[in-house]
């Protein structure tokens, strides 16, 4: 299993702040996924990140949000201006050796207040 | 469109089995099972690809109907560790590297 982490493990911002939420693999990835999950609900895909690049988004991820692999190891998740409503944990996945298998890291908890 | 669980809890005592369905009305190129404990990040169990395969892992397997597009997970003489939420994800990408689209869930509870 690939292990990874993310920090923060908890974020407390105000309404309007940026936000920007860390996923560091313990190895080389092309692949990674962000996910999210309010409070009591199912996990949500927001997106996926190929070789440096967006493979796929969903509805939720708007202009509002960026992903990036801003050195080559790690992947950024960033929330330009956050709204209530963005509440949630935030799981980024990594895939495993076999393929299709997604591992998530332990996650950051988003409080917008 | 997402997947659809049922049941959607279950209550069981210790050493007692249980079933849990998944439904898509997607074709799918792989099911994946997760169980989630409170305040946790959702643990993988096992993958399923098309073509029906069966798989096992200790006393917890799986099975997946590509003609139907449905999967069961079953849970065997079920464990304190075992309660929590169950979720199927489905990939319904193509490839397998797609994007997972989770089901609702569904909490088990196992009591001593």
């Amino acid at each position: 299993e690939p292990e990874v982490t993310q920090t923060p493990s908890h974020q407390v911002t105000q309404m309007g702040q940026e936000v920007i939420l860390r996923c560091v693999p313990i190895s080389n990835h092309l692949y990674f996924y962000w996910y999210r999950q309010i409070l009591g609900q199912k996990v949500e895909f927001l997106v996926s990140f190929y070789n440096n690049e967006i493979s796929e988004k969903s509805e939720i991820f708007d202009d509002q949000f960026s992903v990036e692999r801003p050195d080559g190891s790690n992947f950024t998740l960033k929330i330009r201006s956050t709204k209530l409503e963005d509440s949630a944990m935030y799981f980024c996945a990594i895939p495993h050796l076999q393929a299709g298998v997604q591992f998530f890291g332990p996650g950051t908890r988003l409080t917008v207040l | 469109q997402q997947p659809v669980q049922s049941p959607q809890a279950v209550i069981l005592r210790e050493g007692e089995d249980a079933v849990i369905n998944c439904s898509s009305s997607k074709a799918l190129y792989s099911v994946h099972w997760y169980r989630q404990k409170h305040g946790e990040a959702p643990v993988f169990l096992m993958i399923l690809l098309k073509g029906g395969e069966q798989k096992g892992h200790e006393k917890i397997s799986a099975s997946f109907n590509e003609k139907k597009q449905q999967s069961s997970l079953y849970l065997t003489a079920s464990q304190l560790s075992y309660s929590g939420t169950y979720f199927c994800g489905t990939n319904a990408g193509g490839t397998s590297y797609g994007k997972l689209t989770f089901g609702q869930g569904t909490i088990l509870t196992v009591h001593p």
